[in-house]
């Protein structure tokens, strides 16, 4: 069963970095996967494609401070030079025939 | 640039149906795929069932029984509806262009739906 797992919180410092992990289930390793970001209040916004050798492809405006990296069956989203409004809701979500799957979310809190 | 945007009634009544109209603005419905989320109150995001702009869907095996989704591409609209709801449908109700291979690119706004009577 195609499943992806995510820590419920983190939290950083005003300017400085972190690392959220996405992990996806056994057999299916190899999965790209998009990060999405949800700021309170407020929809989805899609942030990027990150493949299972940690490239990426960001979507429209995302600045290069989001980027991305892959180890094994971990999808990672670093956001560098933290701002308040990166305080949000961040979620996976990954695809196969037929079906869509979205990780639980990580509450990403900037202190 | 591509916009979404929901439209339906924000209350429906237990075991009613549930309709959703999602307006597709700024570019090609065509050669897509286009899906509908939900977000329950304080939980994290759940997906319905996308649909091919020819009109093949697919739908969560949760909901398979509950949900239709359907495509006017004249319109330039797809449609959700969702069968005999209760309380554990009221969410917000999100549609998404599906790139399928890079994920759900555009979102719309959202929509409050509240089943109650």
């Amino acid at each position: 069963q195609l499943v992806l797992t995510q820590s419920p919180s983190a939290s950083a410092s005003l300017g400085a970095s972190v690392k959220l992990t996405c992990t996806l289930s056994s057999g299916h390793t190899n999965y790209a996967i998009a990060w999405h970001q949800q700021q309170p209040e407020k929809g989805p916004r899609y942030l990027m494609k990150v493949n299972s050798d940690g490239s990426r492809t960001r979507g429209d405006g995302i600045p290069d401070r989001f980027s991305s990296s892959s180890s094994g069956p971990d999808r990672h989203l670093t956001i560098s030079s933290l701002q308040s409004d990166d305080e949000a809701d961040y979620y996976c979500q990954t695809w196969d025939t037929g079906i869509r799957v979205f990780g639980g979310g990580t509450k990403l809190t900037v202190l | 640039q591509v916009q979404l945007q929901e439209s339906g009634p924000g209350l429906v009544k237990p075991s009613e149906s549930l309709s959703l109209t999602c307006t597709v603005t700024g570019g090609s419905i065509s050669s897509y795929y286009w899906s509908w989320i939900r977000q329950p109150p304080g939980k994290g995001l759940e997906w319905i069932g996308s649909i091919y702009y020819s009109g093949s869907t697919n739908y969560n095996p949760s909901l398979t029984n509950q949900v239709t989704i359907s495509v006017d591409t004249s319109k330039r609209q797809f449609s959700l509806k969702l069968t005999s709801v209760t309380a554990a449908d009221t969410a917000v109700y999100y549609c998404a262009r599906d790139t399928y291979n890079h994920g759900m690119d555009v979102w719309g706004q959202g929509t409050t739906v509240t089943v109650s009577s």
